[in-house]
């Protein structure tokens, strides 16, 4: 079993809905969070980060974490074609020694106009 | 820019040749990771310098792999021995350690082994 599962979709919504991405995770020293989006042939750019539980707004993004259940969420909001791309998320534990992080599989997200 | 970035962008080579890839840093980020990742699947973790030393290494880097980062800046990695197994994206993050520490992708190399 993985230590970070996520769905790879693909997902197809329409311009204008919102979205909602999900991972679970098994390993509970997790208290670092992140979502990424990676268009293709790209590296990975940072969206949001979130320490352990609770929600973050920025813009018409949502990131919310919930480590009693070992879930996190990425919600968009107002979906536009500019945000079709791979959502990886991510995650790490202890910050005082290396940070490596732990990945997704990613979710391939498709707006359509 | 002063963004990561990484060179070359691409790479195609034989099986049994050596490659080696460069990553620059966002300069004042004492903190810089490498990820290996395959089409289909996330970033997967291969080794982490903290300026100059070499901090951990994944079971994933075999003895053919071997990075550097000589006086802190940039880094190398090397393949020695290619094998097609090793065709995937390369890619290296920087960091500044400390509170609110978040990882900062430079755009990969992507390595064909014919």
């Amino acid at each position: 079993q993985k230590e970070v599962e996520q769905d790879p979709g693909p997902l197809s919504v329409p311009e204008g809905a919102i979205v909602s991405l999900n991972c679970t995770y098994s390993n509970s020293a997790f208290q670092y969070f992140m979502w990424y989006r990676q268009y293709s042939r790209k590296g990975p750019e940072l969206l949001m980060y979130t320490y352990s539980s609770g929600n973050k707004e920025d813009g018409r993004f949502t990131a919310q974490v919930d480590k009693s259940s070992k879930y996190i969420s990425l919600f968009i909001r107002d979906s536009q074609p500019s945000d079709s791309a791979t959502y990886l998320c991510a995650m790490s534990a202890d910050r005082g020694a290396t940070n490596k992080l732990i990945f997704g599989t990613g979710t391939l997200l498709a707006v359509q106009p | 820019d002063t963004g990561v970035s990484q060179n070359p962008r691409h790479k195609i080579t034989k099986r049994g040749q050596n490659v080696t890839f460069r990553c620059d840093p966002i300069s004042e980020h004492n903190r810089l990771y490498w990820y290996r990742q395959t089409l289909g699947q996330g970033p997967e973790f291969l080794t982490y310098f903290q300026n100059e030393a070499q901090l951990e290494k994944s079971r994933l880097l075999s003895d053919r792999f071997s990075a550097e980062r000589p006086k802190g800046s940039f880094s190398t990695l090397e393949i020695q021995r290619t094998e097609q197994g090793d065709s995937a994206m390369y890619l290296c993050a920087s960091s500044l350690s400390g509170l609110g520490e978040t990882q900062y992708f430079g755009p990969g190399t992507r390595l064909l082994v014919l």
